[in-house]
């Protein structure tokens, strides 16, 4: 059975750092294209940011330049590295595989099929 | 501001049936398919529908997705207590992301 363990969450003060996990059992790392989506209090779902199997790593404007996203096959473990924290960075973040189809002509499945319970990120003073 | 739009609430009594939009533009739902998430209080996103209409195992066919346009919508026919919930459309859109709705809540009264 494929399952995801997020952890890692915690309060921490704006400008401060920290690291995400999600852990991955069932398949490897590397083999599916992993994802990071994110909930902020009684808000929806915004898409954070997707590592590739191939290793290309993508991120939403709202994080570019300041959250990395990377793997470690020895552990198969995702990582997401959170620096220069904001406020508005307080949400739960929930990993993810992804499934993506190129079906031609630009045309793109894209779905999220098999999501972690979610880790809770604070961000406050 | 979310990039597809749904309505806030929906509610309708045990048994019946509800629809929930999802709209969008042809950068996004005009051109790539369309999966729908139910997100139980306190749980996280659960994928109902993907491919526009198809169900994974184990998600009943009560539940079911349709797409026409730049518009999806999702149906749930028989309603029960346990199908309260917030429920989410996704997409790839154009920008090279992908878009959620802003989520719909459905109250079974």
């Amino acid at each position: 059975e494929e399952q995801l363990v997020e952890s890692g969450g915690a309060l921490v003060q704006p400008g401060g750092s920290l690291r995400l996990s999600c852990a991955v059992s069932g398949f490897p790392v590397t083999s599916k294209f992993m994802t990071w989506v994110r909930q902020a209090p009684g808000k929806g779902l915004e898409w954070v940011s997707v590592l590739y199997p191939g290793g290309a790593a993508y991120y939403a404007d709202s994080v570019k330049d300041r959250f990395i996203i990377s793997s470690d096959t020895s552990k198969n473990t995702i990582f997401f590295q959170m620096n220069s924290l904001r406020v508005e960075d307080t949400a739960v973040y929930y990993c993810a595989t992804r499934v993506t189809q190129e079906l031609g002509d630009g045309v793109r499945n894209i779905y999220m099929d098999v999501w972690g319970k979610g880790t809770t990120v604070t961000v406050s003073s | 501001q979310s990039v597809l739009t749904q309505p806030p609430s929906v509610s309708a009594a045990p048994g019946q049936k509800v629809s929930i939009s999802c709209s969008g533009s042809s950068s996004n739902i005009g051109r790539n398919y369309v999966a729908w998430y139910q997100q139980l209080p306190g749980t996280a996103p659960k994928l109902l529908i993907y491919d526009n209409n198809k169900r994974p195992s184990g998600i009943p066919d009560r539940f079911s997705g349709s797409k026409s346009g730049t518009s999806a919508t999702l149906g749930i026919t028989g309603l029960q207590t346990g199908d309260e919930a917030d429920y989410y459309c996704g997409t790839w859109d154009s920008s090279l992301t992908v878009v959620f709705g802003g989520g719909t809540k459905l109250t079974v009264l």
